[in-house]
């Protein structure tokens, strides 16, 4: 049974530093990665799809790479602004095509 | 991105009563789509599969009677929570795969179910 994992559970921060958010799971027959924001109350919004063939994507100021062999993800946010609070939650999608979720890292940062 | 739609965003209801959500995928067709839930500053708990002409699978644990589950067409499934109460309020948020982009998820903004 996959099993996903993200460190750290939370994190805060000053305006402006980059930052590492870790997500790894243990079975390496994976379809795809999909890192995903949820701010308090809202559903997830779609952050960056990495197919198991690619090694990274971009888009803005976040970078997500993805290493299948070893079972990790990080997603990377540069320059970090106050308006990217929110949880960042990871999901591998595997051979049955049913997403599984990590527990989400929940970021703050303050001006 | 595709865009997949809930409602209602919030209901507040008796206990005994059923409630009806309705997930909407808007601009594209989803044979599948997921229902899960989701209780304060935890993670998405994965509830069913919902199957397009076909019965929804649940996850174990999951009241198959409590929680109906019916994919009308290729662009609506609904759950409806039955003889609600109490313990059954909590954040509903259903998902779709949007095949032609390498099935990325595409997630509906969530109902808010508050059983008095």
């Amino acid at each position: 049974k996959q099993e996903v994992t993200q460190i750290p559970a939370a994190l805060s921060v000053p305006e402006g530093e980059n930052l590492v958010l870790n997500c790894s799971f243990t079975d390496s027959a994976i379809y795809n990665l999909q890192w995903f924001r949820q701010d308090p109350g809202k559903g997830l919004t779609s952050l960056l799809l990495i197919q198991s063939s690619q090694r990274e994507q971009t888009s803005g100021r976040l970078n997500a790479s993805l290493d299948k062999s070893s079972g990790r993800s990080t997603l990377y946010i540069a320059a970090s602004q106050p308006g990217d609070s929110a949880t960042y939650l990871c999901a591998v999608l595997g051979g049955s095509y049913i997403p599984t979720f990590g527990r989400g890292t929940s970021l703050i940062v303050h001006p | 991105g595709a865009v997949v739609s809930q409602h209602p965003s919030r209901v507040i209801c008796k206990s005994g009563t059923s409630v009806k959500i309705e997930c909407r995928s808007l601009d594209f067709q989803a044979t599948t789509m997921f229902w899960y839930r989701q209780f304060p500053k935890q993670s998405l708990m994965l509830m069913a599969t919902s199957n397009e002409g076909s019965k929804a699978t649940y996850e174990q644990g999951v009241e198959k009677d409590k929680f109906l589950i019916n994919h009308a067409s290729l662009t609506l499934s609904t759950l409806t929570v039955t003889s609600a109460h109490p313990e059954d309020s909590s954040f509903y948020i259903c998902s779709a795969p949007f095949r032609s982009s390498y099935n990325e998820q595409f997630f509906g903004p969530g109902t808010r179910l508050t059983v008095l």
